[in-house]
């Protein structure tokens, strides 16, 4: 992996369903990752900063993991609310600029229908 | 507490001329960065300030683009002789030190249109 990949580009859920999407990044060098929350018209949300192999975060309905050797973390949403409808960013940031240059995923666009 | 914010929020203008776009970081933050998120893709580094210095600067697409922050607060992003690629959604965040793990706080965005 050369680039951060996010799975799948968008998802339709009916309120309620669970779900999950994919981050995946270069293995080498890595320092951080972040889940971001983007709803139209608002600012990008920080949900998760990721830094450790194995760590699992939770905030209310919405955890993620991290693999740091195989470059990959998921982000999981239990019970999709309509107002959970938003495009979810994962960013990767490596050794070689401490973490001050995010490198974005092209995002997953979540439509949760009442 | 205010966030950041970012104005204005959309501009329209024409191929070739020139605009500027400000940021106001969260009062406090010492780091900030710029960022561009054109269509269907993530945001994409252009710049990034510690105090008032670029620190590192290598995401500018060319030399029509330029930032500045005199004071170490409020920065402008400029763009010179603006083209119909230059479109996008231009995104300031800022955050307490770096380098460090801490989040990037976004502001809203400039929605820029060139015609």
């Amino acid at each position: 992996i050369l680039n951060v990949e996010q799975s799948p580009q968008s998802l339709h859920v009916q309120e309620g369903d669970s779900t999950n999407f994919t981050c995946s990044f270069p293995s080498s060098n890595f320092y951080a990752l972040h889940w971001y929350r983007w709803e139209t018209a608002k600012s990008p949300e920080a949900l998760f900063v990721m830094t450790l192999n194995g760590d699992e975060k939770k905030k209310g309905r919405i955890s993620a993991t991290l693999n740091t050797k195989e470059g990959y973390s998921y982000l999981y949403i239990k019970g999709s609310q309509p107002e959970d409808s938003a495009t979810y960013l994962c960013a990767h940031a490596t050794t070689h600029n401490a973490g001050n240059m995010l490198t974005f995923g092209g995002g997953t666009r979540l439509m949760v229908k009442p | 507490g205010a966030g950041v914010s970012q104005t204005p929020s959309n501009k329209v203008t024409e191929k070739g001329k020139y605009v500027e776009l400000r940021c106001d970081p969260i009062s406090g933050h010492t780091a900030l960065y710029w960022y561009r998120q054109s269509l269907g893709q993530g945001p994409e580094f252009l710049i990034y300030f510690q105090g008032t210095g670029a620190a590192d600067d290598s995401g500018l697409p060319n030399d029509r683009f330029f930032a500045v922050r005199p004071e170490g607060s409020v920065s402008t992003l400029k763009i010179q002789r603006t083209e119909r690629g230059d479109s996008a959604v231009y995104l300031c965040a800022s955050s307490p030190r770096g380098p460090s793990y801490n989040e990037q706080f976004f502001g809203p965005g400039t929605r820029l249109t060139v015609l």
